[in-house]
């Protein structure tokens, strides 16, 4: 079943400046994880992060994690054009073992304008 | 790093034929895979769960007796879509985890379109 609503699910920015992506879910988990799917094309890993952090950096990307508001968010800074891309937020629900049975959100589509 | 590779990445079939799509885990050990679908602009919707050497794990609402899931080897999953019907028509896409690092993110791979006219 999907649990997790993304917002906006469409988003055009100009090159250059930041994309701010927002993931709710409703029940507990284990972690959370953002990915990106290029059109027509699978999904690439970008972040995860784990039920007992509130914030992770890698790169350009910032993610945050709420559980106690069961939301999550996904700041994309510097946006260059080759970020146009349909971006996702996944969550393992707790007392999963790895990573198995993921469930997706429904996507926000991000264009950069150059 | 990891790689899943699906084949073929698009295919065009008749109504009432089967279609066969191949996922497999090019330098790693998958004792588990995934296969999803997904319409277009909408998010992923998990159909069932692959596990080498053992029945697969189907999702409610889905036919295993129309989706069979083989898991022959620890690299390789196939999904066949059988007496495929227009309403099958939809991108499918794999994704497996390494053995060896259990709470590493899934591998995907880059899905297959399926049409069926």
């Amino acid at each position: 079943s999907q649990q997790g609503e993304e917002d906006p699910q469409a988003l055009s920015i100009q090159e250059g400046e930041n994309a701010t992506m927002n993931c709710s879910y409703k029940t507990s988990i284990n972690n959370l994880q953002w990915y990106r799917q290029n059109s027509g094309r699978g999904l690439v890993h970008l972040i995860l992060i784990r039920s007992n952090e509130r914030e992770k950096h890698s790169g350009r990307l910032r993610v945050t994690l709420d559980t106690s508001k069961k939301s999550s968010s996904l700041l994309i800074t510097a946006s260059r054009a080759a970020d146009t891309a349909s971006y996702f937020c996944a969550t393992a629900p707790r007392g999963q073992i790895g990573n198995e049975k993921l469930t997706f959100g429904t996507g926000t589509r991000l264009t950069i304008i150059p | 790093g990891a790689v899943v590779s699906q084949h073929p990445s698009w295919v065009i079939c008749k109504s009432g034929t089967s279609v066969k799509i191949e996922c497999r885990s090019l330098d790693f050990q998958a004792t588990t895979m995934f296969w999803y679908r997904q319409f277009p602009k909408q998010s992923l919707m998990l159909m069932a769960t692959s596990n080498e050497g053992s029945k697969a794990t189907y999702e409610q609402g889905v036919e295993k007796d129309k989706f069979l899931i083989n898991h022959a080897s620890l690299t390789l999953s196939t999904l066949t879509v059988t007496s495929a019907h227009p309403e099958d028509s939809s991108f499918y896409i794999c994704s497996a985890r390494e053995d060896v690092k259990r709470n590493s993110p899934l591998h995907f791979g880059n899905g297959t379109r399926l049409t069926v006219t």
